[in-house]
């Protein structure tokens, strides 16, 4: 397996623009957690997902981002409109069912607004 | 409030001492602590995980020690070298599956 794939690994855009970040989970991991990275705040959790269900989107900043997960192998966030203070790391994680796997991370979109 | 505290000095060693990361933490009471090492722009990489009635885990040269009284876990790397040197992770599993990070400790060891 590739690995969690993300896509775009840079993106710049103007605020007031929408942005959408893609991943692709581990085959067979069934929990997907989107968080974001920056060094004010660390690494936060937005929101995951259980078998393509979120269940938990408290770390969601604002209404302004929103998730989905379609199906097992994709997800994305969205960011409309984006504004200069959404700019940092996103990074995408799988893992599978058990109390004690560790998570699996992505490359991360960098994401600049500007 | 719940809070996740690592050093947030860097912290710079020589090769072949051994380095020691703190992680405390405050109103969590989490199930299993786990260790990253996150690369610079690169996604954290799982390194170590320790469970709250074990006191101690060791990997290679890599030991964890998890003393949910004092609610902290020490991350240990023996005969350190320049390779070592990254941002290493704590992260708390808090139950329904929510895995929170602390900010990291960036670590450089000098040939």
């Amino acid at each position: 397996d590739a690995g969690v794939i993300q896509s775009p690994r840079h993106e710049v855009t103007e605020m007031g623009q929408e942005v959408t970040l893609r991943c692709k989970p581990i085959s067979g991991h069934d929990y997907l957690f989107w968080y974001r990275q920056t060094m004010m705040r660390g690494l936060e959790l937005l929101i995951y997902f259980n078998n393509n269900v979120p269940i938990d989107d408290s770390g969601m900043p604002e209404d302004r981002f929103s998730a989905k997960m379609p199906n097992a192998s994709f997800s994305t966030l969205k960011i409309q409109p984006s504004e200069p203070r959404d700019s940092a790391v996103y990074f995408c994680a799988s893992r599978s069912t058990g109390m004690n796997t560790e998570a699996f991370f992505g490359q991360g979109t960098r994401l600049t607004v500007v | 409030s719940q809070k996740i505290e690592q050093n947030s000095e860097a912290l710079n060693i020589q090769e072949g001492k051994t380095a020691t990361l703190t992680c405390n933490y405050t109103n969590y009471s989490p199930a299993y602590l786990q260790w990253y090492r996150q690369d610079p722009g690169r996604g954290p990489v799982f390194l170590l995980l320790i469970r709250e009635n074990e006191k101690e885990k060791r990997k290679e040269r890599l030991k964890v020690t998890f003393d949910t009284t004092l609610k902290q876990s020490l991350f240990h790397i023996t005969a350190s070298q320049p390779a070592d040197s990254a941002t290493y992770l704590c992260a708390l599993y808090t139950g329904g599956f929510k895995t929170i990070f602390g900010a990291g400790t960036r670590l450089f060891v000098k040939a």
